[in-house]
């Protein structure tokens, strides 16, 4: 049982230049989510999937998409690469779909650099 | 909207020592439940609690202990004799029933336990 995984580790792009970052669960959750964590500012939530086959747009979704590929998988996709999105990103799952008292279970992070 | 402060920035205190992380929050929801993470140095964030709205119970489990308030909007987190590997960012976060989920995190706190 691995959790929440997130692939790659670490990552460097060039402005302009576009990559998928990759998400999967094996807790079979039904919800997913993507934070984005910038120093002294706490995890911001980007995307959110509360049940397969639906998406939705949390705090940032600026200049990201993502794909609730099937109940294990989800991605999240920088289209046109900008500094700004330098950041830690984080991938998480909860077991039941729009709950409140739903636990966050999260991956070990995504370190993005964009140049 | 939904808010969560973590006044305290960086917090250094010496081995054996009890250290209180404060975690203030604002929501305007009824039902909501609060949650404290850790950070480690690795980077990964680790489930520590959640709290619901109707328990006010404090919560004992080994060296930690939670204290929530209603009254002052308080959910503060205390290590008992601190050790070296509880140095961390520990982050207190809000979920609420209201119809945009989605965990809102405070900028955290770093502690630092000197041997």
């Amino acid at each position: 049982n691995a959790g929440v995984t997130q692939t790659p580790k670490f990552q460097v792009l060039k402005t302009g230049q576009s990559m998928t970052l990759q998400c999967a669960q094996d807790m079979n959750h039904n919800s997913m989510y993507w934070y984005r964590q910038d120093p002294g500012m706490g995890l911001r939530l980007i995307y959110y999937s509360a049940s397969e086959g639906t998406t939705d747009k949390g705090e940032v979704p600026n200049g990201y998409n993502v794909s609730r590929l099937n109940k294990r998988e989800f991605s999240l996709r920088l289209e046109s690469a900008a500094p700004s999105q330098t950041s830690v990103y984080f991938c998480a799952s909860s077991e039941e779909g729009g709950f409140a008292q739903d636990t966050q279970y999260f991956g070990p992070g995504t370190r993005l650099t964009v140049l | 909207a939904q808010k969560v402060t973590q006044a305290q920035t960086e917090i250094s205190v010496v081995e054996k020592e009890d250290v209180t992380l404060d975690c203030v929050y604002e929501t305007r929801d009824t039902t909501y439940y609060l949650f404290w993470y850790k950070q480690p140095p690795s980077g990964e964030l680790v489930f520590l609690i959640r709290r619901n709205s109707f328990d006010e119970q404090n919560e004992i489990s080994g060296r930690y202990s939670w204290n929530f308030q209603k009254s002052t909007s308080s959910f503060n987190f205390t290590i008992t004799a601190s050790q070296v590997v509880d140095s961390a960012v520990y982050f207190c976060a809000l979920d609420s029933s209201g119809s945009a989920r989605q965990l809102t995190f405070g900028s955290g706190t770093q502690l630092t336990v000197l041997p």
